[in-house]
């Protein structure tokens, strides 16, 4: 199936930086989603963007719905210790959700 | 707590056999998906049910097999083991199919090792 595409694949940052990530897609999408996932549990959905240009925050999160459909950002400001993780992106076309391959994030204290 | 319960959390079987891994989606959410997750890899796509019928399916083995039940909850079973089959089952489930503003929650997956 189709999978998106993801960058950066793994990021090493200290404590307090921020952090950018993206996704992107050769197919539109009327849903762009994200997703921490800890090692060995399920993926916790973190923020749901349904409109092209939305700009939606949760604490020191915050995603955009790219303009063109094709694409999402998200961004974590101040990071701290407990936000290392595996970050994942997806997109939802037709029936199907279709997950990027995640960026793995490592926060030095 | 996502509301999409799986059972068994872990589970420890031989080649050759076969596992039954169970899921309750969230209450009113007709959608449920299966993912396969292995170590270190991306979350592979497995097979969708809507409301007891198959909708779509992914990179799912001839071995394996699927369905959803009246009451919406959904089986994934695993025959044939083999260690390669070992990895992380993901159920998700989502409110409707192919409607604006779906979204989609994950259950905290079964952990099957097959030895």
């Amino acid at each position: 199936g189709q999978q998106l595409n993801q960058s950066p694949q793994s990021m090493f940052i200290q404590e307090g930086e921020d952090v950018s990530m993206n996704c992107t897609s050769s197919s539109i999408f009327n849903t762009w989603l994200w997703y921490k996932q800890d090692p060995g549990e399920g993926p916790v959905l973190l923020i749901a963007l349904y409109k092209a240009g939305e700009l939606t925050s949760n604490g020191r999160l915050t995603a955009q719905f790219g303009t063109t459909r094709k694409d999402s950002f998200l961004n974590i400001s101040a990071s701290i210790p407990s936000d290392v993780g595996i970050y994942f992106c997806a997109g939802q076309g037709g029936n199907q959700f279709y997950f990027g391959t995640g960026t793995s994030l490592t926060v030095i204290p | 707590d996502s509301g999409v319960t799986q059972t068994p959390k872990h589970l420890i079987t031989a080649t050759g056999q076969r596992v039954t891994l169970r899921c309750s989606p969230r209450s009113g959410d007709l959608s449920v998906y299966w993912y396969q997750q292995s170590l270190d890899q991306g979350l592979q796509f497995l097979i969708q049910y809507y409301n007891g019928e198959e909708r779509a399916k992914g990179n799912i083995l001839e071995r394996f097999s699927a369905q959803q039940f009246p009451d919406l909850h959904s089986e994934l079973n695993l025959s044939s083991l083999e260690l390669g089959d070992s990895a992380l089952y993901f159920c998700a489930s989502s409110v409707l199919s192919g409607t604006r503003g779906n979204t989609i929650y994950f259950g905290e997956g079964s952990w099957l090792t097959v030895v």
